[in-house]
């Protein structure tokens, strides 16, 4: 248990559609990082929040977006989406510094139909 | 950009095999280094970590060196057990706030 839960476990969605992803950080962690994993592949960095400011971002188009709340729990929001955004996508807080531990979720699963 | 290399698998030994499963990294400045694993239907825990040149993570029977003169960070265990099957990352975060993963290596040990 890493004490950073995920919700969805898994949804199903078509092609144009939006869809919100949820985070529920471990007590403490004021930094939340989420990750998109294609199958077989390796997690690739979206973006980070730290106490509720954007302050980071990979190579993700501007449909990707995000909030973090007041208690630190967090979305991602994917707005049209395409098929190739079908993947697990993986939560993750910390405390602080960037070589602090991170503690991941299970993840969510999303389909793209 | 910052990037990691690991070697690909899947690699499949038997049980009390020696496991090696190479890492290299490009990173500007000095990253921190870490082995995630995936177990079957879990998500990613991390397994060791070492944040500075010559460190030694250790972790169940893993372990990893950090160095930074051939810019590796390669896993290894001595004696491997049918558990240890999973999904192994190597994976370094920088001066910037995002970690990198490798692709991951796949490993099946046969009893």
């Amino acid at each position: 248990e890493t004490g950073v839960t995920q919700s969805p476990t898994h949804l199903i969605k078509t092609r144009g559609q939006q869809v919100t992803l949820r985070c529920s950080s471990q007590s403490g962690h004021n930094t939340v990082s989420w990750y998109q994993q294609a199958l077989g592949q390796g997690p690739q960095f979206i973006f980070q929040y730290y106490r509720e400011e954007e302050n980071g971002r990979g190579n993700f188009p501007p449909r990707f977006s995000g909030l973090q709340f007041p208690n630190y729990s967090s979305e991602l929001n994917v707005n049209a989406l395409e098929l190739d955004d079908s993947a697990v996508y993986l939560c993750a807080s910390r405390s602080s510094g960037p070589g602090d531990i991170q503690y991941f979720g299970a993840g969510t699963r999303l389909s793209v139909l | 950009g910052d990037s990691v290399t690991q070697m690909e698998g899947p690699v499949t030994l038997s049980e009390e095999a020696f496991l090696t499963i190479n890492c290299t990294y490009t990173a500007t400045g000095y990253p921190s280094l870490f082995w995630y694993v995936q177990y079957p239907g879990e998500g990613l825990q991390l397994l060791l970590k070492a944040t500075k040149a010559d460190d030694k993570g250790s972790n169940k029977g893993f372990e990893a060196t950090y160095r930074k003169e051939t810019t590796s960070f390669h896993l290894e265990k001595g004696s491997v057990q049918v558990s240890d099957s999973a999904v192994y990352f190597c994976a370094l975060s920088g001066e910037g706030f995002k970690t990198i993963f490798g692709a991951g290596t796949r490993l099946f040990v046969k009893a």
